[in-house]
């Protein structure tokens, strides 16, 4: 089955770095990727939408500047925190479908961010 | 705007009942349907995945039925055990666009 890779699974970074999360395909092209956040006991927040060689779709209220996605391949996307501060501590996932309307959605094991 | 609503919110039964976890959605032009597993601080990881053209799937104790035209789907698992412990959300992909709706998801305890 379709499997994507997700680095690292947890993360801790002083206030003001910036952090890089990559979403890696497997075993398949991924023409869209998915960005979402988790709060502890929440379900999934949309950050964002890359398709492979074009600009993120952004959700409203994300800031573009401080989640860079870049999806620059058919098999990798990274999202990018800069210059992190303790409240963007949260659970990451990504997630990747094949193109098709009638394929499902695969996701990555999720990173674990934490900013002190 | 498609919505979907799934009942109970949560769930604490006895090992070895039989359970249905529900799932609704308002708009009934979707492409599929997926079940997922969330276990806590893990990724999601996919159970079912059924097609608008299809009324059920089936993976081992876990039956998936949907009826696109009344907007539901149900999750059966037979037999539960204490790993079967986890959130359950299910996800619709609309018709004419590829970001899923998510339910807010089913946590079930399953106790020995």
């Amino acid at each position: 089955g379709a499997v994507v890779s997700q680095h690292p699974s947890r993360v801790i970074c002083k206030s003001g770095t910036s952090v890089k999360i990559e979403c890696r395909s497997l075993d398949f092209q991924a023409t869209t990727m998915f960005w979402y956040r988790q709060f502890p006991k929440q379900s999934l927040m949309l950050m964002a939408t890359s398709n492979e060689g074009s600009k993120a779709t952004y959700e409203q209220g994300v800031e573009k500047d401080k989640f860079l996605i870049n999806h620059a391949s058919l098999t990798l996307s990274t999202l990018t925190v800069t210059s992190a501060h303790p409240e963007d501590s949260s659970f990451y996932i990504c997630s990747a479908r094949e193109q098709g309307a009638y394929y499902g959605y695969t996701f990555g094991s999720g990173t674990r961010l934490t900013v002190v | 705007k498609q919505e979907v609503t799934q009942i109970p919110a949560a769930l604490s039964v006895p090992e070895g009942e039989n359970l249905v976890l529900n799932c609704s959605f308002t708009d009934s032009a979707i492409y599929n349907l997926q079940w997922f597993r969330q276990d806590p601080g893990k990724g999601l990881t996919s159970l079912l995945l059924i097609q608008s053209s299809q009324r059920e799937q089936t993976s081992g104790r876990l039956n998936a039925s949907l009826d696109k035209s009344s907007g539901r789907s149900t999750l059966y698992i037979a037999a539960s055990q204490p790993g079967d412990s986890a959130t359950y959300l299910c996800a619709v992909k609309p018709g004419g666009s590829y970001i899923p709706t998510f339910g807010r998801g089913t946590s079930l305890i399953v106790h020995p």
